[in-house]
């Protein structure tokens, strides 16, 4: 069954980087667009970015455009999230999640997530 | 920029219908948008219920479904259970790659 288990989270001071992994096992990770998704404690969930199949298309939501980058290794069945310039209201547990359907360019809903790990940015 | 709005909550009796539901702050949500929703008890991972509007993921109760309820997208319970008891949040396709989810939806049943 599909399997979604991010690691890399920590806490980190603000100005910060940190990266993010999610192993994907399950299914065939280099066939799935593939979402990351965040929520600060007591909130609600919000959207952070996406990534085709094979890595060529991405988006990333405005909140985090130009300090975080969505990325992946086919080969190694990863995703990966790439986060500069930390900021407090960063703090969230980090989802990663898998396309529905196969060949996802970016407008393909989430169908499975992670359990989330998290990122706290403190001084 | 535009909001996609939800009930911040709801209550139903045990064995009711509910209607949950995902509009935007300006216009009507369509099938264009690929409206999803997605379970969330607290302390746990969400979980997908309903995508592109009406599809019911795998494992999922028939007793969820999906729709579109005038200008918005709808989320509707039959026969509410216990465990049904959760946060329910909606997402919208905005174009351009985006997706923006609600505020979410606070269930409780008693």
């Amino acid at each position: 069954q599909v399997q979604l288990v991010e690691s890399g989270g920590n806490v980190v001071q603000p100005g910060g980087s940190l990266r993010l992994s999610c192993a994907a096992s399950g299914f065939t990770f280099s066939a799935y667009g593939m979402h990351w998704v965040r929520q600060a404690p007591g909130k609600g969930l919000e959207w952070v970015a996406v990534i085709s199949y094979d890595g060529s298309t991405k988006y990333h939501a405005d909140s985090v455009k130009g300090r975080f980058t969505i990325s992946r290794d086919n080969s190694k069945n990863t995703l990966y999230l790439e986060m500069k310039s930390l900021r407090a209201e960063d703090t969230a547990e980090y989802y990663c999640a898998k396309d529905v359907d196969m060949w996802g360019n970016g407008w393909f809903p989430i169908g499975n997530w992670g359990q989330g790990g998290l990122v706290t940015v403190s001084s | 920029q535009t909001v996609v709005t939800q009930e911040p909550s709801f209550s139903v009796s045990p064995g009711g219908t509910v209607t949950l539901t995902c509009g935007l702050s300006s216009g009507s949500v369509s099938t264009s948008y690929y409206a999803s929703w997605h379970q969330q008890t607290p302390g746990q991972a969400p979980r997908t219920l309903i995508y592109r509007t009406t599809t019911r993921s795998s494992g999922v109760p028939d007793r969820f479904s999906g729709s579109i309820l005038g200008n918005k997208a709808a989320l509707t319970i039959t026969g509410a259970q216990a465990d049904d008891e959760s946060n329910y949040y909606c997402v919208l396709y905005m174009g351009s790659g985006s997706w923006v989810f609600g505020g979410g939806t606070k269930l409780t049943v008693l």
